[in-house]
């Protein structure tokens, strides 16, 4: 089974609001990935969890929090957003995030939409 | 640095024709290689990966790719094209620099014509 799953599938957030998205693997991977996606882009590589420690954080503003309760479970925060945030999220997973060439799989993503 | 350009932004293919998707990768060691897919407003699925060995990927849904280390490329490839096919697709190399990082390039979008 090589599935990442994300919740939710689309989330429309004013930019008072505070919202969370969710990602979920049960592969045994120990490292989790953020990545944002804007239209007609490549994903962009946000946040990186290897063993449940923050390894990688490259330069996200703070209005984007990560968070990873156990190696199963990807959490990302998000509170004050803009309008600019909007973008597809997606979350990925792979063996241990200090191996060379190690695969990682993508989950479906979440569609964020900040008015 | 490392840096992967996909030099066709837009490839449009008649279905059942041939299909061949460039990628050159700048890497200075051993390149690991991997072609994804994304259909619109969904996340990627790996189509293959190149790590060592035979120069020659299969992948899932009949996709190729090879390997040239003297032209620093990892072209995709396909015999027959279905109009399922039409996506977009990343070529990415994997780097370690204390951990796991892709290198995307900016894609390549595949149009499929009757």
């Amino acid at each position: 089974d090589t599935e990442v799953t994300q919740t939710p599938k689309h989330l429309v957030m004013g930019m008072t609001n505070k919202k969370s998205l969710k990602c979920e693997q049960h592969m045994g991977h120990r490292a989790m990935y953020w990545y944002k996606q804007k239209a007609k882009k490549p994903p962009e590589l946000m946040f990186v969890y290897s063993y449940e420690k923050l390894s990688i954080n490259e330069s996200v503003p703070s209005r984007f929090s990560p968070e990873c309760p156990n190696s199963s479970l990807l959490n990302l925060h998000l509170h004050a957003l803009q309008p600019e945030d909007s973008a597809l999220y997606l979350c990925a997973s792979s063996y241990s995030g200090t191996i060379e060439g190690e695969t990682q799989y993508f989950g479906p993503g979440t569609r964020l939409l900040v008015l | 640095a490392q840096s992967v350009t996909q030099p066709d932004i837009h490839i449009t293919v008649s279905e059942g024709a041939s299909l061949e998707l460039r990628c050159n990768y700048s890497y200075g060691a051993t390149p690991y290689l991997f072609w994804y897919v994304q259909s619109p407003g969904q996340g990627l699925q790996l189509l293959l990966k190149y790590f060592s060995g035979d120069t020659l990927v299969q992948g899932i849904k009949g996709f190729e790719a090879e390997f040239k280390r003297s032209q620093s490329s990892f072209n995709l490839r396909k015999p027959s094209v279905h109009w399922s096919d039409a996506a977009e697709y990343f070529c990415a190399v994997g780097a370690v620099a204390g951990f796991q990082k892709l290198v995307f390039g900016t894609g390549t979008r595949l149009l499929v014509s009757p």
